[in-house]
């Protein structure tokens, strides 16, 4: 079963809005998870680092501002897309990789489709 | 810097079809390389990795070999089923847990 789960799967709403995105890891706890964005037919650029009790590593030309990261325990991260314009609507996909565990790879959500109308 | 080069698509393929969808690698250290897969409206689901020179990573038929001298990780199957169809996306992990991703490769099998 799925280790990262994400939450909403899918928004759609009016421009201007704000929308909080959550990413739970299941059976692990994990100090660091990532955020990332995919365009339609583009890969999965690295929005930015959430690190759990500190602030957020953002990638460059990502306005930390607009995209919100709170890491406020070990199993939850979210991501406040703030104010979102139809420009913001995207794919945003988190991941969590279980420290304990070498050469563990990252466990993905299922991805939030966000469509601002 | 870090980056991985994946061939570009669509590609298209006949069901029984041999596939390979070439991905080459940047990297300034040693990294672990991975294929995700990723189907429609879906995230993404590790398909194989290899953490060293030399490893073979194999999963549902796919298989990907680490290539140092070459720096490739290049996915290959010897006969793609409809159910293969979904976008493949190979990565790249160095110390820590960020990814670099290649660009994806959309792949159609059709009957």
């Amino acid at each position: 079963g799925a280790v990262v789960s994400q939450h909403p799967s899918r928004v759609i709403c009016k421009s201007g809005t704000s929308v909080k995105i959550e990413c739970r890891s299941l059976d692990f706890q994990a100090t660091t998870m990532f955020w990332y964005r995919q365009f339609p037919k583009q890969s999965l650029m690295l929005m930015a680092t959430s690190n759990e009790g500190s602030k957020a590593t953002y990638e460059q030309g990502v306005e930390k501002d607009k995209f919100l990261i709170n890491h406020a325990s070990l199993t939850l991260s979210t991501l406040t897309v703030t104010s979102a314009h139809p420009e913001d609507s995207s794919f945003y996909i988190c991941s969590a990789g279980d420290p304990t565990v070498s050469n563990q790879p990252q466990h993905f959500g299922d991805g939030t489709r966000l469509s601002i109308l | 810097g870090d980056s991985v080069t994946q061939m570009e698509g669509p590609v298209t393929l006949s069901e029984e079809a041999f596939l390979t969808i070439n991905c080459t690698y940047t990297a300034t250290g040693y990294p672990s390389l991975f294929w995700y897969v990723q189907y429609p409206g879906e995230g993404l689901q590790l398909l194989l990795k290899a953490t060293k020179a030399d490893d073979k990573g194999s999963n549902k038929g796919f298989e990907a070999t680490y290539r140092k001298e070459t720096t490739s990780f290049h996915l290959e199957k010897g006969s793609v089923q409809v159910s293969d169809s979904a976008v493949y996306f190979c990565a790249l992990k160095l110390t820590g847990n960020q990814f670099y991703f290649g660009t994806g490769t959309s792949l159609t099998v059709i009957p």
